[in-house]
């Protein structure tokens, strides 16, 4: 299986600053990798698939990057609804696996 | 609209067995692979299986985690997702969701239905 490590598994920013979420395979992926967002009472949304393709209705301040073993998510100047759980997903081979999860919380 | 409705949790002992479904709306069900995806409170998904679309055969795939204890099959009349579930565990404890993915990702999820697996 490949082996999906989220890092940081928490951050703290503030309104109007931008963050980054890392996402590192066990192996090769190349760009097949997906981020969500979880939030309470709301059912899973698909951000980005394909490394950095923008999901319909994802806003432009999200962004994804990278290929191979190593990928980004980033979010430019946050705004108060983008305070929750990310996941990444692998979706180059099976078992689909996801990342362990990253909490963005309000600083 | 794109709707998915899992049901079927509940409270089971271990070793019991139990069925889970998710009815699908608002799409034409039979184009979809369909997948199950569980989470532990407080942790991360674990994908456990998907169903291909009827151009694929309706073939089936699993995570080894669970593949000879889970099985996923559709009814395509009455656009039904179901997952049977034997021989669980403490550890088979979670939410469970359904969705609709046709590439690997997940554009579309159910809400979940929770599964406590105790004595």
């Amino acid at each position: 299986d490949v082996q999906m490590t989220q890092s940081p598994s928490y951050l703290a920013a503030s309104p109007g600053e931008s963050v980054s979420i890392s996402c590192k395979a066990s192996k090769s992926i190349n760009t097949y990798l997906a981020w969500y967002q979880e939030k309470p009472g709301k059912t899973n949304k698909l951000l980005i698939y394909s490394g950095s393709t923008l999901q319909s209705g994802t806003p432009s301040r999200f962004s994804g990057s990278g290929s191979g073993t190593d990928f980004t998510l980033t979010i430019r100047s946050l705004e108060p609804e983008d305070f929750a759980v990310y996941y990444c997903q692998q979706h180059n081979e099976y078992p689909l696996t996801f990342g362990s999860g990253t909490k963005l919380e309000i600083k | 609209e794109v709707k998915l409705l899992e049901s079927g949790g509940g409270l089971v002992q271990p070793g019991g067995s139990l069925r889970l479904s998710c009815a699908a709306s608002g799409f034409t069900f039979t184009d979809f692979y369909m997948s199950w995806i569980r989470q532990p409170p407080g942790k991360a998904p674990e994908w456990l299986g998907v169903i291909r679309n009827k151009a694929n055969g309706y073939t089936t795939e699993y995570n080894p985690s669970v593949k000879g204890r889970f099985t996923i099959s559709r009814d395509n009349t009455q656009n039904i997702l179901y997952l049977q579930m034997n021989t669980l565990r403490a550890e088979d404890t979670a939410i469970y969701y359904c969705a609709r993915g046709h590439s690997g990702w997940f554009a579309y999820w159910g809400q979940g239905t929770l599964v406590t697996v105790s004595s």
